[in-house]
């Protein structure tokens, strides 16, 4: 069975700055999606970017990138130059390509606070 | 676009009661699900659905019910509330996979906070 582990419960970044949040996760598939998700205080959950694993270019938006590491197994989101409404609950989730549903496996959080 | 779209936005039931939360989505996405959230424990799939009739079990279906009668709507009912549902409750969706790589992005609703006592 999949899992995803982010073992950081909480982080916390000066406005400006930059801050990586880590995840890993466990599969025997090689076709697969990964996904960080954030959720504000309002709860909605907001998706921040994707990568495919068959691609080997790391996924970047704006802000946010990844460094996506197959053979680890590791995905990690930076968020350069941090801004107070980057704060949030912030999720990393896995989605296998080609299985029976589109469940999405998620970690347990980083719950990440922006300093002024 | 309304996007996905949940009602109510927050429910307090007793014990023993029932209700439904619903769901509906207007962008034709063939795929929906219902997660729910508790503290320290991320998203679980409560049930999920591939298309108009068709309905499945998720990873924590016990307690719930779904139905699927046409795309648009995935109503997730409570049969009999007990206080382990208390939890946040999401609803998403997506495209299915024969349209493509990009299809399998979900979309979340705002969430329901269910409260039982």
């Amino acid at each position: 069975a999949q899992t995803v582990t982010q073992s950081q419960p909480e982080m916390s970044v000066q406005e400006a700055e930059t801050v990586t949040l880590s995840c890993t996760y466990d599969t025997s598939e090689s076709d697969y999606y990964l996904f960080w998700y954030k959720q504000p205080p309002s709860r909605q959950m907001i998706l921040v970017i994707r990568q495919e694993a068959y691609k080997q270019q790391n996924a970047t938006e704006n802000r946010f990138s990844v460094n996506f590491q197959k053979a680890a197994k590791s995905f990690s989101l930076k968020i350069s130059d941090s801004q107070l409404g980057d704060a949030a609950m912030y999720f990393c989730a896995y989605l296998n390509y080609g299985g029976a549903t589109n469940k999405l496996i998620f970690g347990t959080g980083t719950l990440l606070a922006v300093q002024p | 676009n309304a996007g996905v779209t949940q009602t109510p936005k927050f429910q307090v039931l007793k014990t023993g009661q029932s209700m439904t939360l619903q769901c509906a989505q207007d962008m034709n996405h063939e795929y929906m699900s219902w997660y729910r959230q508790d503290p320290g424990m991320g998203l679980r799939l409560i049930h999920y659905s591939v298309g108009a009739g068709i309905t499945d079990q998720g990873e924590v279906p016990n307690g719930y019910n779904v139905s699927r009668s046409t795309t648009e709507d995935f109503p997730l009912r409570l049969l009999s509330a007990a206080p382990s549902q208390t939890s946040v409750y999401f609803c998403a969706s997506s495209y299915s996979r024969a349209s493509g790589r990009m299809a399998d992005t979900q979309y979340f609703g705002p969430g329901t906070r269910l409260t039982v006592l």
